[in-house]
């Protein structure tokens, strides 16, 4: 398995500010994904880091909200752009070492906006 | 839309007594995944099981798979307070582009 380090754990932000979320992991992956849970509900896939190139989101997610970086095999960021009371979720990042292999997730990070 | 679907939403047992909780999927899948989350925090990985098996077991969990009724089965045994959690079972389809998809969770209580 893989241990994802994570942070910020929590946080609370002004509306309008941007935060970055870091996540290192301790060994090189292929598949490093963003995850968004809104309280009281599952997850949601936000995107799919790549490294080397532009992360690739899913309906209802977009670059200029959620800029993504991934420079290389062990760490990405997530940036949460402008923020407005309703991004208050808990943020996780999550690794997959291969294709038929379990995923693995970080302690994600708890964003409060005010 | 979420492709697992999960049932109960929510269950409440005595400490010492067992938990089944179920999850049904839409489309074919190459692995089920079962998860534990306490008190919003990280997943915790549980059990993986593959589109081949049917039957998985770790410590006191569980896990079924019935590919024909596109649904699988936790099963915590002996529970424990430190149990009360919720789980989710998240489906790893090709149809999907082989991500993750997860299903709505059950919140488990085990009381002392």
């Amino acid at each position: 398995s893989a241990v994802i380090s994570q942070k910020p754990s929590r946080d609370i932000c002004q509306r309008g500010t941007s935060l970055t979320i870091q996540c290192q992991v301790d060994s090189q992956v292929t598949m490093m994904f963003w995850y968004r849970q809104q309280p009281g509900q599952s997850l949601t896939l936000i995107a799919t880091a790549n490294q080397g190139s532009e992360a690739t989101y899913e309906s209802g997610f977009v670059i200029d909200k959620f800029p993504i970086s991934r420079p290389n095999l062990t760490f990405s960021t997530l940036t949460v752009s402008n923020m407005s009371p309703e991004d208050s979720s808990i943020y996780l990042c999550s690794v997959r070492l291969g294709g038929n292999q379990p995923q693995h997730f970080g302690d994600g990070t708890r964003l409060s906006i005010l | 839309s979420q492709q697992g679907e999960e049932d109960p939403q929510a269950l409440s047992i005595q400490e010492g007594e067992n938990a089944t909780m179920n999850c049904s999927y839409k489309t074919s899948i190459n692995n089920l995944q079962w998860y534990r989350q306490n008190s919003g925090r990280g997943l915790v990985h549980l059990i993986l099981i593959r589109s081949n098996e049917r039957e998985k077991h770790s410590g006191r969990l569980r896990v079924t798979l019935d590919t024909s009724k596109k649904s699988s089965s936790l099963l915590i045994t002996a529970s424990r307070a430190a149990d009360t959690a919720s789980y989710f079972c998240a489906t790893d389809a090709s149809a999907a582009g082989n991500k993750l998809t997860f299903g709505g969770g059950t919140r488990v209580l085990v009381k002392p």
